[in-house]
């Protein structure tokens, strides 16, 4: 059974450029959703993904936007990259539930580490 | 808004220890809380989950213990390797289906 796949696994960007990391989830989940992780720090939860429509967004700019795919597989984009936005950034694919507490949980892939030079 | 804090945020043991990792979180609204274990520069495992129903989880030498009324979860590690060495995660969801980590607590456990 395979797991969330993401790529590329590194990434060396320059400042102002764009840059796309992509994840497929695991097989029988359909909600996809991206977190940034700096260094020495937990995850921030940047967007969740839902039939193909975003559902939730945390406190990232506009410069950061996604999509999904008819598939569930999903891609992150950042504009104008910053020399800030070197970064793990983790997407986890979950089953969406209803809010009753009784959904499962969230897997994770290896993550992009990027880069911003 | 949703807050949680790990103590402690490091933590080195010698082998065969017994240990505790506390996770604390301010709304007690919460769907369920999971436990993650991530070696350097990896993803993020999954070790536990515990749905808000539920008052601990168990799975081999890992335990995890969840009062939501207190916003308080405990894992703990029995009998500690040093394979067991990596920073440990607590997340808990809340409305929306996402995700509010904790900063971590790194585990070395020392031969």
């Amino acid at each position: 059974d395979a797991g969330v796949t993401q790529s590329p696994t590194h990434l060396i960007k320059t400042r102002g450029q764009q840059v796309t990391l992509r994840c497929s989830p695991k097989s029988g989940h359909d909600t996809v959703s991206w977190y940034q992780q700096a260094l020495g720090q937990g995850p921030q939860f940047i967007f969740q993904y839902y039939e193909e429509e975003e559902r939730q967004r945390g406190n990232f700019p506009d410069r950061f936007s996604g999509h999904q795919f008819p598939n569930y597989s999903s891609e992150l984009n950042v504009n104008a990259l910053l020399l800030g936005d070197s970064a793990l950034y983790l997407c986890a694919s979950s089953l969406f539930a209803p809010q009753t507490g009784t959904g499962g949980g969230y897997t994770f892939g290896s993550g992009t580490r990027l880069t911003v030079v | 808004k949703q807050e949680v804090t790990q103590i402690p945020a490091a933590l080195s043991v010698p082998e065969g220890e017994n240990l505790v990792l506390n996770c604390s979180f301010t709304d007690s609204a919460i769907y369920n809380l999971q436990w993650f274990r991530q070696d350097p520069g990896k993803g993020l495992t999954s070790l536990l989950l515990i749905q808000s129903s539920q008052r601990e989880q168990t799975s081999g030498r890992l335990n995890a213990s969840l009062d939501k009324s207190s916003g308080r979860s405990t894992l703990y590690i029995a009998a500690s390797q040093p394979g067991d060495s990596a920073t440990y995660l607590c997340a808990v969801n809340n409305a929306g289906n996402m995700l509010t980590f904790g900063g971590g607590t790194r585990l070395m456990v020392k031969p």
